[in-house]
């Protein structure tokens, strides 16, 4: 199993949707999770952290669920400028790196 | 006022060339990061310097040589170019393990 993964997509939404992606880790001692969002032919951004009881950012909802050892990012009233890929990432501890996921591209459609 | 500048943006070259990209970030932080991110868009850690100290070398080439003069800057030096060697590279810094900002990537084109 790989360390972490996600589903590449493309979920393809008209916008005003509500879509939602998972993003599955393989190491239960993980502490930290990040959901990056990357536009075509740019670098990545830090779209928001994963907190354990939750978190929401306007439009943009983020949960952790340890048992299940999977992060989600919900992301409601799609706007056309939601179109990118989004990345996971998962940091387990000391000096270990960042582990991304390949990411899951989004397109949402007028 | 760019947070983490990477020079140059692309970079095109024949194979066996030696070549450096040079990345520099002006937000204090501690550790800094070179990524290399194929054409299957997977990104992917090379090295880690923190406070201008190797701690993370994963699985690279030898032909792959990071340089820290200061903790401010962090850059890559690659020799002998191989047409595998042909990614975007990006540079990244942070305060802390997750919370990274990147530099606008080197495209790196091997021909």
């Amino acid at each position: 199993r790989k360390e972490v993964e996600q589903d590449p997509g493309p979920f393809n939404v008209p916008e005003g949707a509500t879509v939602a992606f998972n993003c599955t880790y393989s190491n239960s001692a993980s502490q930290s999770f990040f959901w990056y969002r990357q536009d075509c032919r740019k670098e990545p951004k830090l779209l928001m952290s994963v907190y354990s009881s939750g978190n929401e950012d306007g439009r943009f909802t983020a949960q952790l669920n340890r048992a299940s050892q999977y992060i989600s990012l919900l992301i409601r009233d799609s706007k056309l400028s939601d179109s990118a890929t989004y990345l996971c990432a998962v940091f387990t501890s000391g000096n270990t790196p960042l582990v991304f996921g390949k990411g899951t591209r989004l397109s949402v459609i007028a | 006022d760019t947070a983490v500048s990477q020079t140059p943006k692309y970079l095109v070259t024949q194979m066996g060339n030696d070549k450096s990209i040079k990345c520099e970030q002006n937000l204090g932080h501690d550790t800094m990061y070179w990524y290399k991110q194929d054409s299957k868009k997977f990104l992917k850690i090379m090295f880690s310097y923190n406070n201008k100290e190797l701690i993370i070398n994963e699985t690279v080439p030898n032909r792959f040589s990071p340089k820290s003069p200061d903790k401010a800057h962090l850059n890559l030096h690659i020799n002998s170019l191989e047409l595998g060697d042909s990614a975007v590279y990006f540079c990244a810094s942070s305060q802390g393990p997750g919370k990274q900002f990147f530099g606008p990537g080197t495209r790196l084109t091997v021909l």
